[in-house]
Parts: structure tokens; sequence; C-alpha cells
């Protein structure tokens, strides 16, 4: 089944201790992107990635980072999160940008 | 940057009725997408439109591409309670990010 999987789903932990958010993606998509989903502000983009090795900013990607060694992932981590990152975090994917993108189920993210 | 203005914010109605929701930019996009984003789940694309004018039906939803490229709208006929989500308008140039509206949650009471 072609899909897009984000671990962990849920993660409650406290400012300051580095996290990672794994992304997969089994479609062969060359595109993905991170994006948060929060109240009032709908989505926006973290990073993105065109390629393998290949990666750029978004909209918000101050206080991230990100890397893309292999197609089919592209993890989002946090070096030293604070509590203005608690948010709803989406990786998707396609297989050009200009592609629709496919969107996995989410990580809740709440920092203490 | 680009900005899409979607609306209504939130919609509440009877099973049954039908739906209207829309998008407008400043911009011209040559893509516009709506997805519907279930409670606890990410955003699933409903209908793509890539053509000014272009009218497109999947099942109960129609959607349609303005022919200024600046808007476009989605309707939902005779609604059922599986309607219920928020649903983004997004629009996209060529080599350009894509633009996400703020989204539409919709209520539908039984």
């Amino acid at each position: 089944e072609a899909q897009v999987t984000q671990n962990p789903r849920y993660l409650i932990t406290v400012t300051g201790k580095k996290l990672t958010v794994t992304c997969s993606q089994n479609m062969n998509h060359e595109y993905m992107s991170w994006y948060r989903q929060d109240p009032g502000l709908g989505l926006r983009q973290i990073y993105y990635s065109m390629n393998v090795e290949v990666t750029d900013k978004g909209d918000v990607p101050e206080g991230y980072k990100v890397s893309r060694k292999e197609k089919r992932n592209f993890p989002l981590i946090l070096e030293s999160p604070s509590p203005n990152q608690t948010s709803l975090y989406f990786c998707a994917s396609s297989l050009y940008r200009e592609q629709p993108q496919h969107f996995g189920d989410g990580t809740r993210l709440s920092i203490l | 940057g680009q900005q899409l203005n979607q609306s209504p914010q939130s919609m509440f109605i009877q099973e049954g009725e039908d739906v209207s929701m829309n998008c407008t930019s400043s911009s011209i996009f040559n893509t516009w997408l709506w997805y519907k984003q279930d409670p606890g789940e990410g955003p699933v694309l409903l209908i793509a439109l890539y053509k000014a004018g272009e009218l497109t039906s999947n099942g109960r939803l129609t959607a349609q591409f303005g022919i200024t490229r600046k808007d476009s709208f989605l309707n939902i006929s005779a609604s059922i309670p599986s309607d219920v989500g928020i649903y983004f308008c997004a629009g996209q140039l060529v080599s350009e990010k894509l633009v996400f509206g703020k989204g539409t949650k919709l209520t539908v009471n039984p």
C-alpha cells in the first residue's frame, strides 16, 4: 500500500531534549516536505527536499533540521526543542514538486 | 508571499444539504488542489485541477478552477455525516511551493 509513515504519532517531552521524527515513503517520490499545523495558522512548510541530498528552508525553518540521505526517508530533527514547537507535524511526499502531495497521519508533539 | 483566503472558516449544516466553499488569491496559480482532513489523520487529496475553467467531479464532490486562475470552489452535494472534517484548498505555480488555505471546518448534523 502506498503510504507516508511518520513516527512517533505522539510525543510528550521536555525543553532542550533532542528529538527526531522519522518519515518514510514507499512510492519512490523525489519530493518530500515537512509541515506544522497550528490552530488559526493552517499548514506551514518547515523544510522540503527536492531529491537526495537536496534540502531547503520553507516558511518556518527556525529550530528545525532535516536530512535526506536516502530517497525514502526524510527525518525532522529538533536539536533543542522549545514549547513554541508544540504542534501537529505532517510529512508529505510527491513524485515531483508540482505533483499533488500525499500526507502522513501526523505527529503530535508537546514540548513542556 | 502568496496567500489564499479560504471561506467560510466553518460551516454547520444538516445532513442532506449542499455545501459550497471557496478560495481566492491575489496571485494566479497553475494548479488548484482540494484536500480533506479527518480528525487525527493527515490531509487526503480529493480533487486536483490543472486548467483554468476546469470542472471536475469526484462522487458528490465538484470543484472548479476559476477562469482568472485566482480562485477555486468546492461543492459537496447531499451531505452525509462522514463529510465532517476540515477542507483545505491549495494552489501552486510551476516550480513554486504549494500554498494552503487555512481550512473550512465542516460539521454535519444528522
